[in-house]
């Protein structure tokens, strides 16, 4: 079972340039979730999204754009990289923002702005 | 003030020790709570659901008080294993799931 991919899953960019992190779940999750991890700062919600069309802003969105145009993908697209965007980015998918149910995550994304 | 705060830790213990773990939450209209392991340069993975009434999974106990918003995570006999971060998240119905930091558990022989 797949469940929640991601890709890449290494990139180094340089500042300015701009990218897409793919993020793909075959489990049809209605939520879908973008975070990045800083070392030693938890998980900060970037976008999330309910259902495909639907997309909202999390904590941190400065700097990121998000589409939802089915189910199954939730990219997260990077313009004008900057180096304060160096990271590790983890998607997520759950069935529903209801009660108790589990987020499942992708493996991460492992970002360097150089 | 951050939705979800936990103490980061670490917390160094050793084998067969009992660590506990809190976790406190601003929004009072928080519905779910959960715990993540989260292993080094892995994704998270969910621990435990926690529950209204608690629940137990083994050697983990999770306790949720709503009159003073904090959940809690009980770890008794720490293995070695059990060395990760772990991170408490929560959410209302219909919005995302909210991360606290994390902390850190370090277990020793």
């Amino acid at each position: 079972n797949a469940g929640v991919t991601q890709t890449p899953k290494f990139r180094i960019l340089k500042i300015g340039q701009s990218m897409t992190l793919q993020c793909t779940q075959d489990m049809n999750h209605n939520y879908m979730y973008w975070y990045r991890q800083d070392p030693g700062m938890g998980l900060k919600l970037i976008y999330y999204s309910v259902g495909a069309g639907i997309t909202d802003k999390g904590e941190v969105p400065n700097g990121y754009n998000v589409s939802r145009s089915t189910t199954e993908d939730f990219p997260l697209r990077l313009e004008l990289a900057a180096p304060s965007q160096t990271s590790v980015y983890f998607c997520a998918s759950s069935y529903s923002g209801g009660l108790n149910t589990e987020a499942f995550f992708g493996q991460g994304t492992r970002l360097t702005v150089v | 003030r951050k939705e979800v705060e936990q103490d980061p830790g670490p917390f160094n213990v050793p084998e067969g020790a009992t660590v506990a773990f809190n976790c406190t939450y601003s929004n009072s209209a928080s519905q779910s709570f959960f715990w993540y392991r989260q292993d080094c340069r892995k994704e998270p993975k969910l621990l435990m659901s926690v529950y209204s009434s608690g629940n137990e999974d083994g050697r983990f106990t999770a306790q949720l008080n709503r009159a003073s918003q904090y959940i809690s995570l009980l770890i008794r006999d720490s293995k070695l294993s059990d060395s990760a971060t772990y991170l408490c998240g929560s959410n209302q119905a219909g919005t995302a799931l909210i991360f606290g930091k994390g902390t850190t558990l370090s277990v020793s022989s």
